[in-house]
């Protein structure tokens, strides 16, 4: 069952400009959020989370907003550089619980 | 290098096999996962442990199975192996389940079912 949803497998975005990533999902319990970025030949990287409580949050050039009513969330990416070049990972998962949800994945180019 | 050590990288078998995949956790965590990445599929969980018991159970097929050892690092063993599971395979800990912090991963092994 695909709890989480990441609807677009690509994004490519010029460099310096905004890149932002989406993802649904359909788990109302669902209450802790994250970001991972992967590399090829690299095991994915966490880069951000965000908790039910927030409907943002900003780290450097990364934020995640989170719309709970609508199940979705985003992440921007400002400005883009191509060391962003990879895939992105949307995962879920509830606090306490024993395991975590993870989308499909959105490779995201950017083009110098 | 992320602290958590997966062996081996590549695993080349033929179907009808039995492989064992070998992760060891960041230091001082507990919590291991296991999850299985198809070409174009998502992560998807497997199984995981905390303090050598078996804590939850995802999508994992009864030919596949795994362990948490005393000192921490965990195998999953795969057998009868199918074609279709040729994926990566990665591991992951946390210090404890309960913890807020997202996983760290290892860097995965490649296994082929030929």
């Amino acid at each position: 069952d695909q709890q989480v949803k990441q609807n677009s497998p690509s994004l490519s975005v010029q460099e310096g400009r905004i890149s932002i990533l989406n993802c649904d999902y359909t788990n109302s319990m669902f209450d802790y959020f994250l970001w991972y970025k992967k590399y090829p030949a690299e095991g994915p990287t966490f880069l951000i989370s965000i908790s039910s409580i927030k409907d943002k949050n900003e780290d450097g050039r990364f934020t995640v907003f989170l719309n709970k009513s609508a199940k979705h969330l985003s992440l921007h990416i400002v400005p883009s550089q191509p060391g962003d070049s990879a895939v992105y990972f949307c995962a879920a998962s509830a606090i306490n619980n024993n395991d975590m949800r993870f989308g499909a994945g959105t490779r995201l180019t950017v083009k110098p | 290098d992320s602290g958590v050590t997966q062996t081996p990288k590549h695993l080349i078998t033929a179907t009808g096999q039995r492989v064992t995949l070998r992760c060891s956790p960041r230091s001082g965590d507990l919590s291991v996962y296991w999850y299985q990445q198809s070409l174009d599929q998502g992560l998807q969980f497997l199984i995981q442990y905390y303090n050598g018991e078996e804590r939850a159970k995802g999508n994992i097929l009864e030919r596949f199975s795994a362990q948490q050892f005393p000192d921490l690092h965990s195998e999953l063993n795969l057998s009868s192996l199918e074609l279709g599971d040729s994926a990566l395979y990665f591991c992951a800990s946390k210090p404890t389940p309960d913890s807020l912090y997202g996983y760290t991963f290892g860097s995965g092994t490649r296994l082929t079912v030929v």
